[in-house]
């Protein structure tokens, strides 16, 4: 089971919008709703911030949003912050080995 | 105020031992699922085991089979990753964390560094 494909950078400008995708397959992402995205700051601890595909975990602002359409799963930032600089990372179950796969990381810059 | 306090970690020589420990507080242990993620320096997250709320069952990665042992003890609200055999390939920061949502970690600790070399 690889790792689940996310591109490697993503940027845009205060009060803009950025989408990062997360792409698997029908035995991971496409399978299952149990996609789940994660934020990290530089030395600190995964933040959960999505999961269920499209579910925000309480004290997360609606500005970010999941979604997902066949393999492939998205979180949308919208209305950037500088706060929202940061490394996000997918997760999707797959029922199978290893039970819990990640996505590579996309690193969102703010301009 | 949940708290999940990662230890254990350090320098070990390849082929060598160690066990982590995860202590937490704030929150009831035994309701949830307990994963361990690693993160190789400037890599991205790795799962790496999980382990069912009363401890009968356990699931890890194959790069990890039949050298790490993740394990827990409710009543002393913690839980252990034993690691055998390592290789430089193990080097990490490892964190753990408690799948409070539907098959989501909600809850994670602020990891320990494990570093695998001669």
């Amino acid at each position: 089971q690889s790792a689940l494909t996310q591109p490697p950078s993503a940027s845009g400008s205060p009060g803009q919008s950025v989408t990062i995708s997360c792409t698997g397959t029908s035995s991971d992402v496409g399978g299952y709703n149990y996609v789940s995205w994660y934020q990290q700051h530089p030395g600190k601890a995964p933040k959960l911030m999505i999961y269920e595909v499209s579910k925000r975990p309480s004290g997360v602002p609606d500005r970010l949003s999941g979604s997902k359409s066949g393999n492939t799963a998205s979180l949308t930032v919208s209305g950037l912050q500088a706060e929202d600089e940061a490394d996000y990372y997918c997760r999707s179950y797959t029922g199978s080995n290893p039970l819990y796969v990640f996505g590579t990381g996309t690193k969102v810059t703010v301009l | 105020e949940v708290q999940l306090v990662e230890s254990g970690g350090g320098l070990v020589q390849p082929g060598g031992s160690l066990r982590l420990s995860c202590a937490v507080s704030g929150f009831t242990l035994s309701r949830h699922w307990m994963i361990w993620v690693r993160q190789a320096p400037g890599k991205g997250l790795e799962w790496v085991a999980n382990i069912k709320q009363d401890g009968s069952e356990t699931n890890y990665v194959d790069s990890v089979k039949g050298r790490f042992t993740i394990s827990r003890d409710n009543a002393k609200n913690s839980l252990y990753l034993q690691m055998n055999s390592l290789r430089v390939e193990d080097t990490a920061v490892y964190f753990c964390a408690a799948d409070d949502l539907p098959g989501a970690s909600g809850y994670w600790g602020q990891g320990t560094l494990v570093t695998v070399s001669s």
